[in-house]
């Protein structure tokens, strides 16, 4: 079993919904963070969160520690929101470990 | 410029043949990495060093060497490339200068060999 399982692994939307992408992990961590890989490569980082709930524009990211799951959620989604999400665990400051991706594409 | 520049972009060479792909930061941080990805595999960790005169194997360091020349640069190496280390090769950095850094990545390095 993989320590960091992302589900779904494909998700076709159409513009406008919203959209939520799952990820769940067996390890303890220091912070989880998800990151955003487009179609030419290129990762970019999204949220960094150890607690709660963080929100940046249309993105939502929140996590639960206890349940070991976290969620990220896009509101009004776009055709641009077309991606990769990736969920990577911290562990304690040493190391990061990384889900499979979530491929979305949203379509208009 | 981009914070971390990995280069070349596109390599593609021949069973056997050393390659050298170079990564360097402005972002001033002492922690750099060197990840691969495959087609439905997470970022896997080839290679991380915490400061100049540090140098730790990932999961995956067989067949790879790296050099830290100085806190900004951090070099990979395929010593004899073989097929399977066909893959997306991605640099990165973090400051954990407190408990949890953020990731800042390069725009990857495709090599191919044949």
């Amino acid at each position: 079993k993989n320590e960091v399982e992302q589900s779904p692994q494909n998700l076709t939307a159409q513009e406008g919904e919203f959209i939520t992408i799952n990820c769940s992990y067996s390890v303890g961590i220091s912070a989880l963070h998800w990151l955003q890989q487009h179609p030419g490569g290129g990762i970019v980082s999204l949220f960094m969160l150890s607690s709660g709930k963080k929100k940046h524009g249309r993105l939502i990211a929140t996590i639960n520690i206890q349940e070991k799951h976290s969620s990220l959620h896009i509101t009004a989604s776009h055709p641009r929101d077309s991606a990769v999400y990736i969920c990577a665990v911290e562990n304690y400051g040493q190391n990061f470990v990384f889900g499979p991706g979530t491929r979305l594409s949203v379509l208009p | 410029d981009a914070d971390v520049t990995q280069t070349p972009r596109n390599r593609i060479t021949k069973t056997g043949k050393r390659i050298m792909l170079e990564c360097s930061q402005t972002k001033g941080h002492d922690r750099m990495y060197w990840y691969r990805q495959d087609p439905g595999l997470g970022l896997r960790l080839i290679y991380y060093s915490f400061d100049v005169k540090d140098i730790n194997k990932g999961e995956i360091s067989d067949g790879y060497s790296v050099s830290r020349q100085a806190q900004a640069k951090f070099s990979l190496s395929l010593e004899s490339a073989i097929p399977n280390q066909t893959a997306l090769y991605f640099c990165a950095t973090s400051d954990l200068s407190f408990t949890t850094g953020e990731l800042f990545f390069g725009e990857g390095s495709r090599l191919t060999v044949l």
